[in-house]
């Protein structure tokens, strides 16, 4: 089963509301991804986390904060957001960190009031 | 960081045609995949590949990485199979890098 899940599907809130955005994976993978991808873009590397260890990339502002509470879940909270963190977040995951197939949910669909 | 070309960026075929898309990265990877995204925005992975040829059914690819590009061949081209086409890759960073895409649509 390649499955990795996402929760909720779509999701409106305004600026001044916390949120979080739920991903999971029963595939025993090591490595987590979250990215953000605005319409007819490419996806964005937001964060990643793999063996226990969480890289950002340095681009993303404070009120997006992941979270790994064990190895086949991956939350992203959100606080403060604005109108142009509106976008599609994808979260992936791999078996082995950057030499290895990732596999992607099917998103979530933000919009930030 | 590394830099990621994708050709053509827009392309219309005929039901049933062939195409070949193409990918350029700026450095050495030890990372290339090929994913579909479909109409409702889920990536679809199509092809791991750093090196070398892969084929699964009517799609195959070719990376050759010394000369760092990858290539994407689609036979017999279907209307499912219209969407935007993504090369990703990583150069040994924590980066993930994804192309800026190619759109295809395929026409009854």
């Amino acid at each position: 089963d390649t499955e990795v899940t996402q929760t909720p599907k779509h999701l409106v809130m305004g600026m001044t509301n916390k949120k979080s955005l739920k991903c999971e994976q029963h595939m025993g993978h090591r490595a987590m991804y979250w990215y953000k991808q605005k319409a007819k873009k490419p996806p964005e590397l937001m964060f990643v986390y793999s063996y226990e260890k969480l890289s950002i990339n340095e681009s993303v502002p404070s009120r997006f904060s992941p979270e790994c509470p064990n190895s086949s879940l991956l939350n992203l909270h959100l606080h403060a957001l604005q109108p142009e963190d509106s976008a599609l977040y994808l979260c992936a995951s791999s078996q082995y960190l950057a030499t290895d197939t990732q596999y992607f949910g099917p998103g979530t669909r933000l919009t930030v009031l | 960081g590394i830099q990621v070309e994708q050709s053509p960026p827009d392309l219309i075929l005929q039901e049933g045609a062939n195409s070949t898309l193409r990918c350029n990265f700026s450095d050495s990877v030890n990372n290339l995949q090929w994913f579909h995204q479909n109409p409702w925005g889920q990536l679809i992975n199509l092809f791991y590949i750093p090196s070398g040829t892969k084929q699964n059914g009517r799609l195959s690819a070719t990376t050759v990485a010394t000369e760092r590009y990858s290539l994407l061949y689609i036979s017999s081209s279907q209307t499912t199979d219209s969407g935007v086409y993504f090369c990703a890759v990583d150069n040994y960073g924590q980066n993930f890098v994804f192309g800026p895409g190619t759109r295809l649509s395929v026409l009854p």
